[in-house]
């Protein structure tokens, strides 16, 4: 156990519609991350926050979007929902920018 | 940005065997190189990483090298047993942290 928790552990919805994923950080830390991990694509950077502030983006797409809460924990909301945004999206945290990454375990997301 | 390649895609060894995976980075500024072990299903696991200020690092029957010069880092799994089967990927990581992944090898050891 990471002590990155996620939830829902699945997610089952119909294309066009809006999803949030959460995420709690583990104890300490001030950094979040979002991953999406897809067959063809494997582990693609979306976003990081760092103490409720975005640091970094990766290859998000616009109808995908984050925030970190005061409380440190951070929800990913995705949008207008294709079959192609069917994955697993994993958030991990870390004390400090440049420091080891931990992730959760994961939501499965599938889109139908 | 950087770019990770990650060889080979798949690997199968006999129990007691060494494994080994290279990964090669493009963006000399990356000074970061993790390494994680993901088991079907489940989260990726962070099993050993190396800074740039280090050429090699042994932890048990892991060890990492890494060469900056060529620009590429390796993962080293001395007396394989059945459970190090799992899916293993390499990251690089420089300014900003952003951990950009090679594709992962699929490790089987065969008892």
């Amino acid at each position: 156990d990471s002590g990155v928790t996620q939830t829902p552990k699945h997610l089952i919805t119909a294309t066009g519609q809006r999803v949030t994923l959460r995420c709690s950080p583990r104890s300490g830390d001030l950094s979040v991350y979002w991953y999406q991990q897809s067959l063809d694509q494997g582990l693609q950077f979306l976003i990081q926050y760092y103490n409720g502030e975005e640091r970094a983006k990766g290859n998000i797409l616009e109808r995908f979007s984050a925030q970190q809460f005061p409380d440190l924990h951070s929800e990913l909301n995705l949008s207008s929902l294709e079959l192609g945004d069917s994955a697993l999206y994993f958030c991990a945290s870390s004390v400090e920018t440049g420091y080891e990454q931990y992730f959760g375990p994961g939501t499965r997301l599938t889109v139908t | 940005g950087e770019n990770v390649e990650q060889h080979p895609s798949t690997l199968s060894v006999q129990e007691g065997d060494s494994a080994v995976i290279k990964c090669t980075y493009s963006d000399s500024a990356s000074n970061y190189f993790p390494w994680y072990k993901q088991e079907l299903g489940k989260r990726p696991q962070l099993i050993i990483d190396i800074r740039s200020n280090v050429g090699e690092k042994k932890d048990q029957r892991i060890a990492v090298t890494l060469n900056k010069t060529a620009k590429h880092f390796s993962l080293h799994i001395t007396e394989t047993q059945p459970e190090d089967s799992a899916v293993y990927f390499c990251a690089a990581s420089g300014y900003g942290n952003k951990l950009v992944f090679g594709a992962g090898t699929i490790l089987r050891v065969k008892s």
